[in-house]
């Protein structure tokens, strides 16, 4: 089946604006993370949704940074009052969960937004 | 807490040659490893794991990792380098409370004909 999706692929915003971005992951996957990735920065966790799971916002930057999964498929990040900082590649991932020690399904990571914030 | 360090920013290897990108961790207990390739403009793709079994991991597009616990390694080979293997390349441990992957910052691999 398709993998995972996202949009808008690239976002160009001026501070202090509000961006939404969408994730669709895969069909089946119960498991959807958020990541930023940063120029010259490698891959931040933002966000992860397990199931029906109180979601671990650990990764947040800040309370301006939120993320919702609605029916436990897509998810949206939103980032309110955007600053130049936050320009960067937003990339959701989905994964199986897991049931079992020693396992661990890969995630699946979709194409990115490229948010930029003039 | 978990953490991998990838120590070359960039890896330059002619064509047909091995190539090594280099990987270590630090982890408390069994560690999960990946490595994870990024071609420009598209997003990250899954190369291979190690969860536990053999050290010698084979993965996608005739990479292989070997995992060494006595030096906390994580390198990942390829025995004959082509042009199109130059990406970004990133190495991940799972974290063991959560979830989520803790990545390296990264190496950039340039394949030159």
């Amino acid at each position: 089946g398709a993998g995972v999706s996202q949009s808008p692929s690239n976002k160009v915003t001026e501070k202090g604006k509000d961006v939404e971005l969408r994730c669709d992951p895969i069909s089946g996957h119960t498991a959807l993370y958020w990541y930023r990735q940063s120029l010259g920065q490698g891959l931040e966790f933002l966000i992860y949704f397990q199931g029906n799971s109180a979601p671990d916002k650990s990764g947040l930057p800040s309370d301006r940074f939120s993320a919702e999964r609605t029916g436990g498929s897509v998810s949206t990040l939103t980032i309110q009052r955007t600053q130049q900082e936050d320009s960067a590649v937003y990339l959701c991932a989905s994964s199986l969960p897991v049931f079992r020690a020693h396992s661990y399904n890969e995630q699946f990571f979709g194409p990115g937004t490229r948010l930029t914030v003039l | 807490a978990q953490s991998v360090a990838q120590p070359e920013d960039q890896v330059n290897v002619a064509e047909g040659n091995p190539l090594t990108v280099k990987c270590t961790y630090s982890v408390s207990g069994n560690p999960y490893l990946f490595w994870y390739v990024q071609y420009p403009n598209r997003g990250l793709q899954f190369l291979l794991k190690y969860i536990t079994g053999d050290n010698l991991v084979k993965g996608s597009y005739g990479f292989e990792a070997e995992f060494n616990k006595s030096q906390t390694s994580f390198h990942l080979k390829k025995p004959s380098a082509l042009v199109s293997d130059s990406a970004l390349y990133f190495c991940a441990v799972r974290d063991i409370d959560t979830d989520k992957l803790i990545f390296g910052t990264g190496t950039r691999l340039q394949v030159f004909p």
